[in-house]
């Protein structure tokens, strides 16, 4: 199992550009998520998607999108990349409520700058 | 909106002595408590998690506790190692059935050989 992965681990964009962040889990999980990782911020929650099909906002949404491609993946996209977005963007999966397993298991990260 | 605010921010601590890193939340329904650490450049992960029907929680050197009444949840670490340094969040689930989980901002703990 490779668990969560993410692609890509590093991007650099300019102000304006657009670029569509990765993530597969192959563990079956029911729930994604995505968060940003910001120094003394701790991780804050930009999308999550309850189940395949769904996808709501959470903390931070503004500049973002998703979509829920299949129970496996689950993307972020920026539309027009802001240097306030520079971050570590997290993906996480976990089996959903009904399971009874709460662990939320996150994917290597990426790095994004946009300058 | 809910929040979940964890101190110390930063904690240095003498090899084999104690850490305590203490988190309250506001959302009363939060029924779920995870501890995370992360070493630098890693990934955040799980250590040691608690629900609200349990007040203690221990796994060999790590141990968590959680006041319902007082909103609050702590995590302990005994005899600390090197290895123990890094960074470790708190977080707190939001109402049940929302799959959402707010962390905290994160403390950042350096054990001192």
């Amino acid at each position: 199992n490779a668990g969560v992965t993410q692609t890509p681990k590093f991007q650099v964009l300019k102000t304006g550009q657009s670029m569509t962040l990765q993530c597969a889990q192959d563990m079956n999980h029911n729930s994604m998520y995505w968060y940003r990782q910001d120094p003394g911020m701790g991780l804050r929650l930009i999308y999550y998607s309850a189940s395949e099909g769904t996808t709501d906002k959470g903390e931070v949404p503004n500049g973002y999108n998703v979509s829920r491609l299949n129970k496996r993946e689950f993307s972020l996209r920026l539309e027009s990349a802001a240097p306030s977005q520079t971050s570590v963007y997290f993906c996480a999966s976990r089996f959903g409520a009904s399971s009874g397993n709460n662990e939320q298991f996150f994917g290597p990260g990426t790095r994004l700058t946009v300058l | 909106g809910e929040n979940v605010e964890q101190h110390p921010s930063t904690l240095s601590v003498q090899e084999g002595d104690s850490a305590v890193i203490k988190c309250t939340y506001s959302d009363s329904a939060s029924n779920y408590f995870p501890w995370y650490k992360q070493e630098l450049g890693k990934r955040p992960q799980l250590i040691i998690d608690i629900r609200s029907n349990v007040g203690e929680k221990k796994d060999q050197r790590i141990a968590v506790t959680l006041n319902k009444t007082a909103k609050h949840f702590s995590l302990h670490i005994t005899e600390t190692q090197p290895e123990d340094s890094a960074v470790y969040f708190c977080a707190a689930s939001i109402s049940p059935g929302t799959y959402k989980y707010i962390f905290g901002t994160g403390t950042r703990l350096k054990v001192l050989a």
